[in-house]
């Protein structure tokens, strides 16, 4: 069985500062996918960014970027120069292919003006 | 691009009623579907993984006699909350796979009275 943890249940930044979110994981599976997606205020899942256990390379989009560290089953998800609507609760979630995803409780981030 | 559409975006019922959910990918075939729920204050918790010409997958506290799914095509999942009570209430997200990606609904947002 997969397990995915974040410890983190709030963090506040101030505007255009950069965040650090962690997030560890457990799983039997050889091959697995690592993924960030926020929630926004009013519920919607957004998929942010992807990190495939086979890539040695942390993956890149926008201001979003990952540390990834497997021998220490960590996925840590970075945002640089934070926003407003930066503001909203990030999950954590890995899964294997074409299969469903194990979440994480979740981090709410808050970004201060 | 590819879509998923879930209907309805909320809903209410009475307590010790049924209620339906439905989730149409469009623009893709979801090869399986995958159902959550996340609970107030929670995280998501997976129900069952449902692909197409296959057994449907419950997971444990989630069985097919409380949460019948039908899953007839590669574009189209529906899923019913039987007899709901108030811990049936939250967020049902549905999870259209393909192969590595997995496009997120919406949500129904269910409120038991």
């Amino acid at each position: 069985a997969q397990k995915v943890t974040q410890t983190q249940t709030s963090i506040s930044v101030m505007e255009k500062t950069t965040v650090t979110m962690d997030c560890v994981y457990e799983t039997q599976d050889s091959s697995y996918f690592l993924f960030w997606y926020k929630q926004t205020a009013s519920g919607e899942i957004v998929f942010l960014i992807r990190q495939d256990s086979y890539k040695k390379e942390n993956a890149t989009v926008g201001h979003y970027s990952l540390n990834f560290q497997k021998p220490k089953s960590s996925i840590g998800l970075i945002i640089t120069a934070t926003q407003i609507e930066d503001s909203a609760v990030y999950f954590c979630a890995m899964r294997g292919f074409a299969s469903a995803l194990t979440f994480g409780s979740g981090t709410k981030v808050i970004v201060l003006p | 691009g590819a879509l998923v559409y879930q209907y309805p975006r909320r809903t209410i019922c009475k307590s010790g009623t049924s209620m339906r959910m439905e989730c149409q990918a469009v623009g893709f075939q979801a090869t399986s579907v995958a159902w959550y729920r996340q609970s107030p204050q929670k995280t998501f918790e997976l129900i069952a993984l449902s692909t197409v010409n296959s057994a449907i997958k419950y997971e444990q506290n989630f069985t097919q006699e409380k949460f019948p799914i039908s899953h007839p095509n590669l574009s189209f999942s529906s899923m019913t909350v039987l007899n709901a009570y108030l811990e049936d209430r939250g967020l049902y997200l549905c999870g259209a796979i393909q192969g590595y990606e997995q496009y997120f609904g919406p949500g129904t947002r269910l409120t038991v009275l």
